[in-house]
């Protein structure tokens, strides 16, 4: 399994746009990259997932390099509400169920 | 729908002790997982099922166990509660194996003194 690096923690002021990197250098050919957002007491919540160049949803947007080995999460104009811990995972999509999650990153987004 | 039901949310157990950490989805998802979370960490696997009958042990498994005889419940079962099990339990499901369509509940927050 891939494992992951994300900073620890990231301060934003609202309506910023934030970029939050994620490396897996030991990506595999099968693996899919995904993010998670976690409010405090609350489990974690689905934000967006893809495999090569960029994804968008009406949440985020995914850059994904040729190489593969990092990702970047994009959070446009963020609000005090973004403040979350984001999860960076890399596994295979269709195939295997440990997947696991790594410390991800502390968002604080500023008034 | 619910989703995915934990119960209880909190809960304080004494050392020995032992207790069952109730999960309950309503999505008719085949994979089940339940994780722990350690105050400031990120959630660490502890067993997983893909379907009834079928269980198997993720990054922490000692000292829990699990059976999966429905698709819709996945208890936890704690056997001899210890102060390094307090932890944010969280249950997950997923209709898709892989990490897309995880479901997660609320969580129990369990304290052992």
């Amino acid at each position: 399994l891939a494992k992951t690096t994300q900073p620890i923690s990231m301060d934003s002021y609202e309506g910023q746009e934030v970029n939050i990197t994620c490396s897996h250098n030991n990506i595999a050919t099968n693996d899919y990259i995904t993010w998670y957002q976690q409010f405090p007491s609350q489990g974690p919540r689905f934000i967006i997932q893809g495999y090569k160049t960029k994804v968008t949803n009406e949440v985020a947007s995914l850059f994904i390099p040729a190489d593969r080995k990092s990702s970047t999460l994009s959070l446009p104009r963020v609000s005090l509400s973004d403040t979350a811990v984001y999860y960076c995972l890399v596994g295979v999509v269709n195939t295997g169920n440990q997947f696991y999650f790594g410390t991800g990153t502390s968002l604080t987004v500023i008034p | 729908n619910a989703g995915v039901t934990q119960t209880p949310k909190f809960r304080i157990l004494k050392i020995g002790q032992s207790m069952t950490l109730q999960c309950a989805q309503d999505m008719n998802h085949n994979y089940m997982y339940w994780y722990r979370q350690d105050p400031g960490m990120g959630l660490k696997l502890i067993y997983y099922s893909v379907g009834a009958g079928i269980t198997d042990k993720g990054e922490v498994p000692n000292g829990y166990n699990v059976s999966r005889s429905t698709t819709e419940d996945f208890p936890l079962r704690l056997e001899l509660a210890a102060p390094s099990q307090t932890s944010v339990y969280f249950c997950a499901s997923s209709y898709l194996s892989g990490p897309r369509e995880l479901f997660f509940g609320s969580g129990t927050q369990l304290s052992v003194l």
